[in-house]
């Protein structure tokens, strides 16, 4: 199973653009959120972890929250380079695994 | 220079076997936990296993339980996935990543660049 992600999301330069993931309270409901993204021909990178914390290296343009089963993913200020794919995932208790979202496609206009 | 390099990747046929290795540098390997990751051709991620730190614990998901196996040498900072009964739905990149801890909170802080298998005759 997966976490619900929109398919595509985009925006203009300079614009913020949010996106949604929800999953089910065996995931979601009892751990926290990681956000990842993937740039074309690249391996994915965690860009939030714990719901709402940044790596190192990771602008404050990006930020992350999460509210009973369902996150989001805030992008301010978009720019050019942010355009990859965005995967939200959780680790899920009942499946002893990590659930993924399908992915969601951000294109900056 | 902390990284992480799978290499094994290939193209084979159905039903065979293929190791996948993963090869650990610039951290302390024994600390944390190693998870695979693949990603079939246009398609999203897919969560395949995880080893705890000491490789007492270790999970597969669904799809390849029974027919893949995780496993570890801390000595050589190396981690495998072992891939019997190759099936054309598992071809795809494979990534291993690292778990932030020791344990398995599911958050995947170092990601290698990935190895393809093709499973086709």
């Amino acid at each position: 199973s997966l976490l619900a992600q929109p398919p595509a999301a985009s925006g203009t330069p300079g614009q913020r653009v949010t996106i949604s993931c929800s999953g089910t309270t065996s995931n979601m409901g009892h751990n926290a959120v990681n956000w990842y993204h993937q740039l074309p021909g690249t391996a994915p990178k965690l860009l939030v972890y714990n719901n709402n914390q940044r790596p190192s290296g990771v602008p404050d343009r990006f930020s992350g929250s999460k509210s009973g089963t369902s996150a989001s993913l805030a992008i301010s200020g978009l720019q050019s380079e942010d355009e990859a794919d965005y995967y939200c995932a959780v680790w899920d208790v009942s499946l002893n695994g990590v659930i993924f979202g399908g992915g969601t496609k951000l294109t900056v206009l | 220079q902390v990284g992480l390099v799978e290499s094994g990747g290939g193209v084979v046929q159905p039903g065979t076997s293929l190791r996948l290795s993963c090869a650990a540098s610039g951290f302390p390997f024994s600390n944390h936990g190693i998870h695979w990751v693949r990603q079939s051709p246009g398609k999203g991620l897919e969560w395949v296993a995880v080893i705890w730190y000491n490789g007492n614990d270790k999970y597969e998901a669904d799809s390849v339980k029974g027919r893949f196996t995780i496993s570890r040498d801390n000595s050589r900072n190396l981690a495998f996935l072992h891939m019997d009964s190759l099936r054309a739905d598992d071809t795809a990149i494979y990534y291993c990543a690292r778990d932030i801890t020791s344990a398995m909170t599911g958050t995947l802080d170092l990601w290698g660049q990935g190895t393809l298998v093709i499973v086709s005759s």
